[in-house]
């Protein structure tokens, strides 16, 4: 039992260069999160998804697009990249929503965009 | 609406000393109220959470919190810090009714603890 498992781990990118980050959870979560974490800002919410299939925008979600096309995968791509985008980003799972249950994050992939 | 103050940004104590890092929080209905632990370049564990069942919540590690409705504030506790207590911690709120995305972190509190 793995988790919540993010690849990569560490990436820089030039500005306008694209990437995916993965996410991936054994636990068979129904929500899934990515936040982004900055310096004395908490973490942000980005986007998240309810299921399979379905997807919804967060706090912070210009520049980001995500996809659930299967039930343990979310992903995170960036289609062209921004110094702004440089932080440490954080995905999530949680059961089906109870508002007591907690979220399982992944260890985080830090990325650099030069 | 709801949202999550962690009152100190930094807070520093010695070894062998207690630790108080301080939350309120807003919500208009009844909350559920969570602390997670971050340590250097990791991601967020679960300390304890608050799901109404008692005020008085323990968590992993000696860590406890007491959820005081009548001041809004759900503040961590340990008797005696222990250098492997140094790390970033997290107050986080969930609305009362089903929501994906009502889930408001606070800013953090990054607990340092000295020899």
């Amino acid at each position: 039992n793995a988790g919540v498992t993010q690849t990569p781990k560490f990436r820089v990118l030039k500005t306008g260069q694209s990437m995916t980050l993965l996410c991936a959870q054994d636990m068979n979560h129904e929500y899934m999160y990515w936040y982004r974490q900055d310096p004395g800002m908490g973490l942000r919410l980005i986007h998240y998804s309810v299921g399979e299939g379905t997807t919804a925008k967060g706090e912070v979600p210009d520049g980001y697009n995500v996809s659930r096309l299967k039930k343990q995968n979310f992903l995170l791509g960036l289609e062209s990249a921004a110094p702004s985008q440089t932080s440490v980003y954080f995905c999530a799972s949680r059961p089906r929503d109870r508002v007591w249950n907690e979220q399982f994050f992944g260890p985080g992939t830090r990325l650099t965009v030069l | 609406a709801q949202s999550v103050t962690q009152l100190d940004s930094h807070v520093s104590v010695s070894e062998g000393t207690p630790v108080l890092l301080r939350c309120n929080y807003s919500s208009s209905y009844s909350p559920s109220l969570f602390w997670y632990v971050q340590h250097p370049n990791k991601g967020l564990q679960l300390l304890l959470k608050y799901t109404s069942a008692a005020t008085l919540v323990k968590g992993i590690n000696g860590f406890e919190a007491e959820f005081k409705k009548s001041e809004t504030s759900f503040h961590l506790t340990k008797p005696s810090a222990h250098m492997s207590d140094a790390a970033e911690y997290f107050c986080v709120v969930t609305s009362g009714y089903s929501s994906a995305s009502k889930i408001i972190f606070g800013s953090g509190t990054r607990l340092s603890i000295r020899p």
